[in-house]
């Protein structure tokens, strides 16, 4: 299943400065796309959302923007600190697919201090 | 902060053993889901539940699975004959409005062995 797409395995980033992880999804039909947030032996955390009408929302130092002409999303994280080292997850969801949630693969952020 | 619990936290069993994951959803949420994660795999939809009846189910959701919530609080995932391939992380969701946009609350997974 390749419709959500994260390339990128691993991102490392100094303390203070931008993250940008990246995701591309294939399906035309999604309506919704969030990202989680997962440390080692816990379950996925839900950090912020986008509707496929808007192109951008921000809560905090967490910023999510949507190109759909692209089919490409962003989350953004300013200032960067260690505590958001983790494993961030891009998701997605519309209408076909009713509640359910497409994954992709995960990339590790790390934040060096 | 309400959470989601699961248990066990890790669970090794005999292929062809029945198995039943467990998991307490947060009290005033309606909707509630599982999802596995094979390891280095990515997080695969199995099953979201409503009103006490499934309400969608994905294609690796075939008869050997099936799902309870037998007491108003607790939601279970059974494995009827487990096989070597169902070795995954099970995770347990809820949500209360089930609208993916306010995005899920999931438990801390249960790690099933299959040997």
């Amino acid at each position: 299943d390749q419709q959500v797409k994260q390339n990128s395995p691993s991102l490392s980033v100094q303390e203070g400065r931008i993250s940008i992880l990246n995701c591309d999804y294939t399906n035309s039909m999604f309506d919704y796309f969030l990202w989680y947030k997962k440390y080692p032996a816990e379950g996925p955390t839900f950090l912020i959302s986008i509707s496929s009408i808007k192109d951008k929302n921000e809560d905090g130092r967490f910023t999510v923007f949507l190109n759909k002409s692209a089919k490409h999303l962003s989350l953004h994280i300013v200032p960067s600190q260690p505590g958001d080292s983790a494993v961030y997850f891009c998701a997605a969801s519309g209408e076909t697919s009713g509640s359910r949630l497409t994954f992709g693969e995960g990339t590790q952020l790390t934040v060096n201090p | 902060e309400p959470e989601v619990t699961q248990t066990p936290s890790h669970q090794v069993t005999q292929m062809g053993q029945e198995v039943i994951l467990r998991c307490v959803p947060i009290s005033n949420h309606l909707y509630f889901y599982w999802y596995r994660q094979i390891l280095g795999q990515k997080v695969e939809f199995l099953v979201s539940f409503y009103n006490n009846e499934i309400s969608e189910k994905s294609e690796i959701f075939d008869d050997q699975f099936s799902v309870e919530r037998p007491d108003g609080s607790n939601f279970t995932l059974k494995i009827r004959s487990t096989k070597l391939e169902d070795s995954a992380m099970y995770f347990c969701a809820s949500s209360r409005l089930g609208q993916t946009i306010y995005g899920y609350t999931f438990g801390s997974g249960t790690r099933l062995t299959v040997v």
